[in-house]
């Protein structure tokens, strides 16, 4: 499967805790965006990436939220000291920035996070 | 960036053309129109994009009036596989930035 690919799929924990999630992109993807969605919401833009530089981050994205893309190629989504309000499901999605090539961004299957 | 409005929710039948209308009154010059779809437990995936008129692919068609103050998502005759949210959305880069979503439109298709 050449898709997006986010690890885990479900995560539980308790408040207080640090989680870290992993997105691994389209492969000659080189950006790479970070949302998260509520239920009956809409995702929610948090941050991306063009490779390894990070070019926006959303005020979503609190001191406890830190998203990495070390080598340009997958993504780390950690969050320290969990708070039951994290809870939610956080996708990440990758494209290709190219003159003349699709903008269209394509989403992994989400990390639904559960804080108890 | 535009603010974009649409319907909450929508039930059609199988086999029935659906038509999903999105105001964007306040849509800049520059501006893209694009739309998502996404099941339950799943990220959102890329459905067609405009700029003006009628574009049409596999999946869809949009319409784009001319003071492009609104746009329709046009799904012609619906299976039940096509029960999902659709997100419509306004921006000037087309999606190579962030994606601002809304609450979307949940379509229910039925027997």
């Amino acid at each position: 499967d050449t898709g997006v690919s986010q690890d885990p799929r479900h995560k539980i924990t308790k408040r207080g805790q640090n989680v870290t999630f992993r997105c691994d992109p389209i492969s000659e993807h080189n950006r790479l965006y970070w949302y998260r969605q509520t239920l009956g919401q809409g995702p929610e833009f948090l941050t991306y990436f063009q490779n390894e530089a990070q070019l926006e981050k959303s005020r979503l994205l609190s001191d406890r939220f830190s998203a990495e893309r070390p080598k340009g190629s997958f993504s780390t989504l950690e969050i320290q000291r969990t708070e039951q309000g994290d809870s939610a499901m956080y996708l990440c999605a990758s494209s290709l920035e190219l003159a003349g090539a699709s903008n269209e961004q394509f989403f992994g299957p989400g990390t639904r996070l559960t804080v108890l | 960036l535009a603010k974009t409005t649409q319907p909450i929710s929508m039930d059609s039948y199988e086999g029935q053309e659906v038509n999903i209308t999105c105001s964007h009154n306040n849509i800049a010059t520059n501006d893209y129109i694009t739309w998502y779809q996404q099941f339950p437990s799943q990220g959102p995936r890329f459905i067609i994009q405009g700029y003006k008129t009628k574009v049409t692919n596999e999946v869809a068609s949009l319409f784009i009036p001319a003071d492009r103050k609104s746009s329709t998502l046009s799904l012609p005759r619906v299976s039940l596989s096509d029960t999902a949210v659709y997100y419509c959305l306004v921006d000037v880069t087309g999606g190579y930035n962030k994606l601002i979503f809304g609450a979307g439109t949940r379509l229910a298709v039925h027997p």
